[in-house]
């Protein structure tokens, strides 16, 4: 089943304790990239990836670190959480030109406390 | 720069009704539109893809269409039933001039009541 699949789906953790979200899609999708949704905010991109070794700040990047070095994996790193980055995640993938939908993953609930 | 804009932000309906959820965006020079549906707190279920060449697009019950002209897509949704109820989103997806992303509409919150 062509999927992105997320994990872990659930997170709590504390101030500080570094933390990595795994992100992986078997569609062979050149594109990735990660959403954080927040009420009233909505959707708001913070890193993507246009291929392998290719990635680029969205519009909300500090604080995260990415990573593509597979086309299938695109991991958020949380080096240093704080509480302001409690929020639903979502990891996203297209197949790379703009008549593309995207796919995305199941979302992870991360709690900062 | 585009904006997606939905309305109604929510709607109510009984069940079995034939409904209609619109999506109006600002710049004409679109490749296509996405719909995606949001269960609570849960993931985002692609519905239908609407590519620049094609009018519309159907699914089972569900019919989306785009008209670049007039800045709108609209998502027909027949013989509502309850587990219809959840958020809908439109989006524009891959514009260059917005670094790649989908640019998101706020949402309809739909309530279909048995």
């Amino acid at each position: 089943e062509a999927q992105v699949t997320q994990n872990p789906r659930y997170l709590i953790t504390v101030t500080g304790k570094k933390l990595t979200v795994t992100c992986s899609q078997n569609m062979n999708h050149e594109y990735m990239s990660w959403y954080r949704q927040d009420p009233g905010l909505g959707l708001r991109q913070i890193y993507y990836s246009m291929n392998v070794e290719v990635t680029d700040k969205g519009d909300v990047p500090e604080g995260y670190k990415v990573s593509r070095k597979e086309k299938r994996n695109f991991p958020l790193i949380l080096e240093s959480p704080s509480p302001n980055q409690t929020s639903l995640y979502f990891c996203a993938s297209s197949l790379g030109g703009t008549g593309d939908g995207y796919t995305f993953g199941s979302g992870t609930r991360l709690t900062v406390v | 720069k585009q904006e997606v804009t939905q309305i109604p932000a929510a709607l109510s309906v009984p069940e079995g009704e034939n409904l209609v959820l619109n999506c109006s965006f600002t710049d004409s020079a679109i490749y296509n539109l996405q719909w995606f549906r949001q269960d609570p707190g849960k993931g985002l279920t692609s519905l239908l893809l609407i590519q620049s060449s094609q009018r519309e697009q159907t699914s089972g019950r569900l019919n989306a269409s785009l008209d670049k002209s007039s800045g709108r897509s609209t998502l027909y949704i027949a013989a509502s039933q309850p587990g219809d109820s959840a958020t809908y989103l439109c989006a524009d997806p891959r514009r260059a001039d917005s670094n790649y992303q989908l640019i998101w509409g706020a949402g309809t919150k739909l309530i279909i009541k048995p």
